[in-house]
């Protein structure tokens, strides 16, 4: 068990670029989530993945952003035409249909 | 609207006294409560969590209390250590909606030696 992991641990982009965002659960966790934090507040839920189907996206989760998780394994959070409201720390959860989630060191975004 | 709410942004304790984090929820379909503690550049790490069919669970130095009909939780840290300075988040949430999780905005609790 070597934790959720996420890469890159820090991303600086420009305004308008994309950005990808990789997060590789705990081995066997069938359910992934994604959140965001912005400074000050507490993590926001963006969507969650059983396996490999996509469940729920929150409304936060605009057309710019899209998520898979091909083959239920690793998850990919992409950021399309990025703007400086999305600069925050993205987190990455895994569980495994128990209630409780561990969370990855996340991935810290500011678009410049 | 914030459903689950931390109306202490920071808390200052003596080492060795007890901490108490507060937290409070408008949703009653929530039925599963859980803190995490964050040092800065980390993910929020699970301590603790209670299910709404009990009124308390204690592991070790930490205790949480539900009061359902209040609407409210509450950590209990004794003794504090200086270790235990972080960023406490409580979160919610319902069996029905995925287990995703709501958060608080956080306590800061801040150890003295």
């Amino acid at each position: 068990d070597t934790g959720v992991s996420q890469n890159p641990r820090h991303k600086i982009t420009k305004r308008g670029q994309n950005v990808t965002f990789r997060c590789d659960p705990i081995s066997e966790h069938n359910r992934l989530y994604w959140y965001r934090q912005t400074l000050g507040q507490g993590p926001e839920f963006l969507t969650y993945f059983q396996n490999e189907a996509q469940l729920e996206k929150s409304r936060l989760l605009s057309d710019r952003f899209s998520a898979e998780r091909p083959k239920g394994s690793f998850s990919t959070l992409e950021i399309q035409r990025t703007e400086q409201g999305d600069s925050a720390m993205y987190l990455c959860a895994s569980s495994l249909g128990s209630r409780q989630q561990f969370f990855g060191p996340g991935t810290r975004l500011t678009v410049l | 609207d914030q459903q689950v709410k931390q109306n202490s942004p920071s808390l200052s304790v003596q080492e060795g006294r007890i901490s108490i984090l507060n937290c409070d929820y408008t949703n009653s379909m929530f039925d599963y409560f859980l803190w995490y503690k964050k040092y800065p550049a980390e993910g929020p790490t699970f301590l603790i969590s209670i299910s709404s069919i009990k009124d308390k669970n204690e592991d070790g130095r930490f205790t949480v209390f539900l009061n359902k009909s209040a609407k409210h939780l509450s950590l209990h840290i004794v003794p504090s250590q200086p270790g235990d300075s972080a960023v406490y988040f409580c979160a919610a949430s319902e069996h029905n909606a995925g287990n995703m999780l709501t958060f608080g905005g956080g306590t800061r609790l801040m150890v003295k030696p």
